[in-house]
């Protein structure tokens, strides 16, 4: 069964960096594309990230919100994906959900999600 | 970007209705579609990709269509566990957008 379990948020100031990290089980981590979406309050899904996997060079894409602040990662040896939060503004507080890419890159399965909340 | 816009915004209906969602996207674009339900406080599930393809272990209530600019999701006979917010997506081109969110509430 597919796994995907968030940690790493909490209360942050604004300037502020946090790391994020997902642990995936239950599947071969290695032959998936992964994303970070987020869930701010008040406000609908948004895709801020995704990473692709080895035979696509660990291609990074991100949302322009977040391009230059926002670091996704992977480790496929130890199955698990990153988001390195730096330069964190009031607008980045969200729940933040680790996603897996189907091979035709829908998003087949969620984590629970992990809230970051950047408040002074 | 490709904006992608729901309607409605919120749809109150009641057990046994049949309800539609809509998602117009601002350009056209091949059929890399989904459709997602979310909850309070639980992640969202994947109900629909490829516009029309029903994912694995959904009620086959559900069902998508469309192409070009204008999808739908239709729910053919609500059940009270169908209560929810649900999402369209583009994935066709970066960045990957959802649309705004339609509230399905209990009438």
């Amino acid at each position: 069964e597919v796994h995907l379990v968030e940690s790493g948020g909490g209360l942050v100031q604004p300037g502020g960096s946090l790391r994020l990290s997902c642990a995936a089980s239950g599947f071969t981590f290695s032959d998936h594309y992964m994303d970070w979406v987020r869930l701010a309050p008040g406000k609908g899904l948004q895709w801020i990230a995704r990473i692709a996997h080895k035979p696509n060079i660990y291609t990074t894409q991100y949302a322009a919100s977040v391009r230059g602040r926002f670091t996704i990662s992977r480790d496929d040896s130890k199955q698990s994906l990153y988001l390195q939060m730096n330069n964190l503004k009031t607008e980045d507080t969200a729940v933040y959900f680790c996603v897996r890419s189907a091979t035709e890159y829908h998003f087949d399965f969620w984590g629970q999600g992990t809230l970051v909340t950047v408040a002074s | 970007d490709i904006q992608m816009t729901q309607s409605p915004s919120t749809l109150s209906a009641s057990v046994g209705d049949r309800v539609t969602i809509t998602c117009r996207a601002s350009q056209s674009m091949p059929g890399w579609l989904a459709w997602y339900q979310q909850k309070p406080g639980k992640a969202p599930k994947l109900l629909i990709y490829k516009a029309s393809s029903l994912e694995s272990g959904v009620p086959s209530r559900f069902s998508g269509s469309g192409s070009g600019t204008e999808f739908t999701l239709t729910i053919s006979s609500l059940q009270p566990d169908d209560f929810a917010t649900y999402y369209c997506q583009q994935y066709n081109t970066y960045p990957i957008t959802f649309g705004q969110g339609t509230k399905l509430e209990i009438k």
